[in-house]
């Protein structure tokens, strides 16, 4: 069935460090693709989204390009904030599925220190 | 700014009892959908409401596990009896997505806008 697998954590950068955290997925067709951000005590927030191949989502200076050669959707920003520190969620919605069927990785920790 | 509202954001109960979550989705969404997130894993999908109605409950445990939403409003999670295994954070999700196929969808209609969820803990 369809996964998403994104690198373990906790990740920790110094303030205006670049970050990037590694996405791959397996899926049929061709799925949406997502990232979310988890900051301390709040709900998932849709950080960005790319719905079909070569998109580029971009939201608060993260980036994160649909490569399907690849089947990856790495994120990254070239110089974090300590306000950047939440934990990541990549996520893919099957081709075709539902739009709450979406299927999450195992989230990603990131700590910026000052 | 708009938000879903969960109550209650932190629960402990004893194995075999009964619990129960509720959420109220941003006004005017018509889908709802309830998420369980382990400790160290991404959400899973329980349930998903169009309306007042069921569109996928296929991971939800129905031998213990039901969901309600009588009136396409707010909606109720009761998990009856508690498990150790249950333990998770309950998150409650809404979008705007209207029934596919239906005229006028709104561009981002399909975001889903989370909770803070309601952490359980079961001894």
């Amino acid at each position: 069935g369809d996964s998403v697998t994104q690198m373990e954590g906790p990740v920790t950068l110094s303030e205006e460090a670049f970050l990037t955290i590694n996405c791959t997925y397996t899926a049929t067709g061709y799925p949406s693709l997502f990232w979310y951000v988890q900051y301390p005590g709040e709900g998932l927030q849709l950080l960005l989204k790319a719905t079909k191949a070569d998109d580029k989502g971009s939201n608060k200076g993260f980036e994160a390009t649909y490569r399907k050669e690849t089947t990856s959707f790495h994120l990254e920003k070239g110089s974090v904030q300590v306000s950047d520190s939440a934990v990541y969620f990549c996520a893919l919605k099957p081709y075709g599925g539902s739009q709450g069927n979406l299927i999450f990785g195992k989230g990603t920790k990131l700590s910026v220190k000052p | 700014e708009a938000e879903v509202a969960q109550s209650p954001r932190y629960k402990i109960t004893e194995k075999s009892q009964a619990v129960a979550f509720w959420c109220d989705p941003i006004s005017g969404h018509a889908t709802l959908y309830w998420y369980r997130q382990i400790l160290g894993q991404g959400p899973e999908l329980l349930v998903q409401f169009q309306d007042e109605s069921v569109v996928d409950d296929s991971q939800l445990p129905k031998d213990r596990f039901s969901a309600e939403r009588l009136k396409g409003v707010d909606s109720t999670l009761k998990i009856q009896p508690a498990e150790l295994g249950d333990s998770a954070m309950y998150l409650c999700a809404s979008s705007l997505a209207p029934k596919s196929g239906s005229p006028g969808t709104i561009a981002g209609a399909n975001v889903l806008t989370f909770g803070a969820g309601s952490r359980l803990t079961v001894l």
